[in-house]
Protein backbone atom coordinates (compact mmCIF):
# COMPACT_ATOMS: atom_id res chain seq x y z
CA UNK A 1 0.00 0.00 0.00
CA UNK A 2 0.71 3.73 -0.66
CA UNK A 3 1.96 5.54 2.42
CA UNK A 4 3.29 9.53 2.57
CA UNK A 5 5.37 10.76 5.01
CA UNK A 6 6.18 14.15 6.20
CA UNK A 7 8.82 15.54 9.01
CA UNK A 8 9.29 17.39 11.34
CA UNK A 9 5.90 17.20 12.58
CA UNK A 10 6.83 20.90 14.41
CA UNK A 11 9.17 23.40 13.93
CA UNK A 12 9.82 26.35 15.81
CA UNK A 13 12.56 28.65 13.73
CA UNK A 14 13.58 32.38 14.35
CA UNK A 15 13.08 34.80 11.56
CA UNK A 16 16.05 34.81 8.97
CA UNK A 17 16.97 31.17 9.59
CA UNK A 18 16.85 28.40 7.09
CA UNK A 19 13.96 25.95 6.56
CA UNK A 20 14.20 22.33 5.26
CA UNK A 21 10.69 20.16 5.21
CA UNK A 22 10.62 16.43 3.84
CA UNK A 23 8.17 14.44 2.34
CA UNK A 24 8.65 10.72 0.93
CA UNK A 25 6.50 8.90 -0.70
CA UNK A 26 6.45 4.34 -0.32
CA UNK A 27 4.21 1.98 -2.76
CA UNK A 28 4.43 4.13 -5.94
CA UNK A 29 6.74 5.17 -8.63
CA UNK A 30 7.08 8.40 -10.59
CA UNK A 31 4.20 10.15 -7.74
CA UNK A 32 2.15 13.98 -8.48
CA UNK A 33 3.58 15.37 -5.59
CA UNK A 34 2.25 19.08 -3.46
CA UNK A 35 2.82 21.09 -1.19
CA UNK A 36 0.10 23.36 0.12
CA UNK A 37 -0.24 25.58 3.31
CA UNK A 38 -2.73 26.74 6.04
CA UNK A 39 -1.78 30.26 6.76
CA UNK A 40 -3.67 31.50 10.31
CA UNK A 41 -7.28 31.68 9.49
CA UNK A 42 -7.14 30.93 5.82
CA UNK A 43 -7.57 27.88 3.34
CA UNK A 44 -5.09 25.42 1.89
CA UNK A 45 -3.22 26.59 -0.46
CA UNK A 46 -0.93 25.76 -3.27
CA UNK A 47 2.67 26.52 -3.00
CA UNK A 48 4.39 23.72 -5.80
CA UNK A 49 3.92 20.80 -7.62
CA UNK A 50 5.70 18.84 -9.43
CA UNK A 51 5.40 15.45 -11.98
CA UNK A 52 8.85 14.26 -11.53
CA UNK A 53 12.94 14.20 -10.81
CA UNK A 54 14.03 18.05 -11.05
CA UNK A 55 10.27 19.37 -12.87
CA UNK A 56 8.89 22.25 -9.87
CA UNK A 57 6.12 24.57 -10.84
CA UNK A 58 5.43 27.34 -8.42
CA UNK A 59 1.92 28.76 -7.93
CA UNK A 60 1.87 31.59 -6.36
CA UNK A 61 5.18 33.95 -5.56
CA UNK A 62 7.02 33.36 -2.32
CA UNK A 63 10.05 33.14 -0.25
CA UNK A 64 9.91 29.43 -0.32
CA UNK A 65 11.29 26.69 -3.28
CA UNK A 66 10.89 23.26 -3.61
CA UNK A 67 13.33 20.28 -4.89
CA UNK A 68 12.57 16.73 -6.10
CA UNK A 69 15.80 15.31 -5.96
CA UNK A 70 14.50 12.02 -6.07
CA UNK A 71 11.44 10.14 -7.82
CA UNK A 72 9.80 9.79 -4.16
CA UNK A 73 11.38 12.84 -2.06
CA UNK A 74 9.82 15.84 -2.12
CA UNK A 75 11.67 19.05 -0.06
CA UNK A 76 9.90 22.26 0.61
CA UNK A 77 13.00 25.39 1.40
CA UNK A 78 14.00 28.29 2.20
CA UNK A 79 17.09 30.42 2.63
CA UNK A 80 15.60 32.56 5.20
CA UNK A 81 12.38 32.41 6.93
CA UNK A 82 9.88 35.45 7.45
CA UNK A 83 7.35 35.65 9.88
CA UNK A 84 4.78 35.21 7.43
CA UNK A 85 6.22 31.97 6.87
CA UNK A 86 4.31 30.59 9.74
CA UNK A 87 1.57 27.71 9.11
CA UNK A 88 0.87 24.15 8.46
CA UNK A 89 2.38 22.77 5.49
CA UNK A 90 1.05 19.79 3.71
CA UNK A 91 2.65 17.36 1.54
CA UNK A 92 0.26 14.92 -0.42
CA UNK A 93 0.18 12.94 -3.12
CA UNK A 94 -2.42 12.80 -5.66
CA UNK A 95 -2.71 9.53 -8.37
CA UNK A 96 -5.68 11.35 -9.84
CA UNK A 97 -8.11 9.97 -7.72
CA UNK A 98 -8.17 11.47 -4.42
CA UNK A 99 -5.54 12.91 -2.53
CA UNK A 100 -3.13 11.46 -0.06
CA UNK A 101 -1.63 13.72 2.73
CA UNK A 102 1.41 13.73 4.90
CA UNK A 103 0.78 14.19 8.89
CA UNK A 104 1.96 18.07 7.95
CA UNK A 105 4.72 19.97 9.70
CA UNK A 106 3.44 23.00 11.98
CA UNK A 107 6.22 26.03 11.33
CA UNK A 108 5.89 29.06 13.78
CA UNK A 109 8.68 31.81 12.35
CA UNK A 110 9.42 33.89 15.85
CA UNK B 1 -7.23 30.28 -9.90
CA UNK B 2 -11.12 29.24 -8.85
CA UNK B 3 -12.29 30.94 -5.99
CA UNK B 4 -14.10 28.66 -4.35
CA UNK B 5 -16.14 29.43 -1.94
CA UNK B 6 -17.52 27.63 1.29
CA UNK B 7 -20.10 28.84 3.49
CA UNK B 8 -21.02 29.12 6.65
CA UNK B 9 -17.50 29.37 7.93
CA UNK B 10 -18.62 27.58 11.09
CA UNK B 11 -21.74 25.75 11.98
CA UNK B 12 -22.93 24.17 15.17
CA UNK B 13 -25.09 21.49 15.52
CA UNK B 14 -26.73 19.22 17.98
CA UNK B 15 -26.16 15.57 18.36
CA UNK B 16 -28.94 13.65 15.91
CA UNK B 17 -29.66 16.75 14.11
CA UNK B 18 -28.89 16.67 10.23
CA UNK B 19 -27.12 19.66 8.42
CA UNK B 20 -25.73 20.78 5.88
CA UNK B 21 -23.22 23.21 3.75
CA UNK B 22 -22.22 24.60 0.10
CA UNK B 23 -18.90 24.87 -1.59
CA UNK B 24 -19.66 27.15 -4.90
CA UNK B 25 -17.44 27.72 -7.41
CA UNK B 26 -17.55 30.35 -10.07
CA UNK B 27 -16.31 27.91 -13.12
CA UNK B 28 -16.80 24.50 -13.91
CA UNK B 29 -13.71 24.46 -15.63
CA UNK B 30 -11.98 21.86 -13.54
CA UNK B 31 -11.91 17.59 -13.84
CA UNK B 32 -13.78 16.74 -9.99
CA UNK B 33 -14.76 18.09 -7.44
CA UNK B 34 -13.48 17.09 -3.96
CA UNK B 35 -14.83 16.71 -0.22
CA UNK B 36 -12.12 16.08 2.42
CA UNK B 37 -12.59 15.64 6.15
CA UNK B 38 -9.85 17.10 8.48
CA UNK B 39 -9.47 17.18 12.14
CA UNK B 40 -7.44 19.15 14.08
CA UNK B 41 -4.07 16.99 14.47
CA UNK B 42 -4.66 14.79 11.67
CA UNK B 43 -3.90 14.59 7.66
CA UNK B 44 -7.39 15.70 5.53
CA UNK B 45 -9.29 12.27 4.76
CA UNK B 46 -10.89 11.97 1.33
CA UNK B 47 -15.00 11.83 1.37
CA UNK B 48 -16.06 12.02 -2.18
CA UNK B 49 -14.54 12.37 -5.55
CA UNK B 50 -17.27 13.75 -7.79
CA UNK B 51 -16.64 14.37 -11.51
CA UNK B 52 -20.60 14.47 -13.79
CA UNK B 53 -23.13 16.86 -12.91
CA UNK B 54 -25.79 15.56 -10.87
CA UNK B 55 -23.44 13.27 -9.50
CA UNK B 56 -24.23 12.27 -6.03
CA UNK B 57 -22.39 9.82 -3.49
CA UNK B 58 -22.81 8.25 -0.29
CA UNK B 59 -20.90 7.40 2.62
CA UNK B 60 -22.82 6.50 5.60
CA UNK B 61 -24.81 9.54 6.81
CA UNK B 62 -22.53 11.46 4.63
CA UNK B 63 -23.96 12.50 1.21
CA UNK B 64 -22.86 15.22 -1.44
CA UNK B 65 -24.05 16.40 -4.21
CA UNK B 66 -22.76 18.32 -7.52
CA UNK B 67 -23.96 20.92 -9.69
CA UNK B 68 -21.58 21.77 -12.31
CA UNK B 69 -23.81 23.88 -14.26
CA UNK B 70 -24.79 26.39 -11.49
CA UNK B 71 -21.55 26.16 -9.70
CA UNK B 72 -22.38 24.24 -6.48
CA UNK B 73 -21.24 21.36 -4.41
CA UNK B 74 -23.72 20.40 -1.01
CA UNK B 75 -22.29 17.85 1.84
CA UNK B 76 -24.80 16.59 3.90
CA UNK B 77 -24.70 15.39 7.41
CA UNK B 78 -27.76 13.18 8.38
CA UNK B 79 -28.04 12.52 12.30
CA UNK B 80 -24.77 14.58 13.13
CA UNK B 81 -22.85 12.64 15.99
CA UNK B 82 -19.82 14.09 18.02
CA UNK B 83 -17.31 12.39 15.72
CA UNK B 84 -18.22 14.42 12.94
CA UNK B 85 -17.01 17.55 14.44
CA UNK B 86 -14.40 18.72 11.95
CA UNK B 87 -13.48 21.06 8.88
CA UNK B 88 -14.99 20.03 6.14
CA UNK B 89 -12.96 21.15 2.92
CA UNK B 90 -13.80 21.35 -0.83
CA UNK B 91 -11.80 21.13 -3.93
CA UNK B 92 -12.16 21.66 -7.31
CA UNK B 93 -9.32 19.36 -9.12
CA UNK B 94 -7.46 20.69 -12.02
CA UNK B 95 -6.15 17.55 -13.21
CA UNK B 96 -4.24 16.78 -9.97
CA UNK B 97 -3.84 20.61 -8.47
CA UNK B 98 -6.31 20.77 -5.38
CA UNK B 99 -7.56 24.03 -5.42
CA UNK B 100 -9.38 24.37 -1.56
CA UNK B 101 -12.04 26.64 -0.09
CA UNK B 102 -11.12 27.83 3.37
CA UNK B 103 -13.63 25.04 4.60
CA UNK B 104 -16.89 24.79 6.90
CA UNK B 105 -16.07 23.87 10.67
CA UNK B 106 -18.76 21.62 12.11
CA UNK B 107 -19.15 21.42 16.06
CA UNK B 108 -21.82 18.74 17.38
CA UNK B 109 -22.46 19.11 20.83
CA UNK B 110 -24.29 15.60 22.42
Amino acid sequence: SQTIHQWPATLVQPVGSPLSLECTVEGTSNPNLYWYRQAAGRGLQLLFYSVGIGQISSEVPQNLSASRPQDRQFILSSKKLLLSDSGFYLCAWNPNTEAFFGQGTRLTVV
Amino acid sequence: ILNVEQSPQSLHVQEGDSTNFTCSFPSSNFYALHWYRWETAKSPEALFVMTLNGDEKKKGRISATLNTKEGYSYLYIKGSQPEDSATYLCAPDSWGKLQFGAGTQVVVTP
